[in-house]
């Protein structure tokens, strides 16, 4: 079957570096996406990785391999509205998105 | 801005109630999905539609239709609403060119069924 791994919660600290892991295995592998979801709030795009490599936008970067089905969202300089869940997910063969339950993700002053 | 706008963001409902989820995106997009996202779990596809007047079965259909006649509306239709449809469903649009898998959301319509 198609799975996709990621911590349930993570604590961090406000300023700090953070790094949020996913490990999948799908039927095929068309791209990586991650999203943000405060509480109570729409889902919203952060990156898409298909080639192995790290993508840097801002404090956040998504890294990508292909080989070991793997990939992480790393935050820099944590600020409190980063507070939110980070959801994986991987487009499969089909096109189809699979997706993780998601990582709340907790920042302390 | 892009805007996907679902009709209630809390509803509550008898079993064996008809219900009826709205959808409408103002970004001329080809492509619409409807999503349950429960706790704990990943969010499950259950129907979505690249066209007007197309749809295609999730992974999840059973106890759910779809109906769009318009291009920028979606409708998610529970038949007669049963307690394992608590959920909080979320609608989505992309684009037919694009990054595949680059969704935008709407803000989720938390049906509690009783």
């Amino acid at each position: 079957g198609q799975n996709i791994d990621q911590p349930t919660e993570m604590t961090a600290t406000e300023g700090a570096i953070v790094q949020i892991n996913c490990t999948y295995q799908t039927s095929g592998f068309n791209g990586l996406f991650w999203y943000q979801q405060h509480a109570g709030e729409a889902p919203t795009f952060l990156s898409y990785n298909v080639l192995d490599g790290l993508e840097e936008k801002g404090r956040f970067s998504s890294f990508l391999s292909r080989s070991k089905g793997y990939s992480y969202l790393l935050l820099k300089e944590l600020q409190m509205k980063d507070s939110a869940s980070y959801l994986c997910a991987v487009m499969d063969s089909n096109y189809q998105l699979i997706w993780g339950a998601g990582t709340k993700l907790i920042i302390k002053p | 801005d892009v805007k996907v706008t679902q009709s209630s963001r809390y509803l509550v409902k008898r079993t064996g109630e008809k219900v009826f989820l709205e959808c409408v995106q103002d970004m001329d997009h080809e492509n619409m999905f409807w999503y349950r996202q429960d706790p704990g779990l990943g969010l499950r596809l259950i129907y979505f539609s690249y066209d007007v007047k197309m749809k295609e079965k999730g992974d999840i259909p059973e106890g759910y239709s779809v109906s769009r006649e318009k291009k920028e509306r979606f409708s998610l239709i529970l038949e007669s609403a049963s307690t394992n449809q608590t959920s909080m469903y979320l609608c989505a649009s992309s684009p037919g060119g694009g990054v595949a898998g680059e969704l935008f959301f709407g803000e989720g319509s938390r049906l509690t069924v009783l």
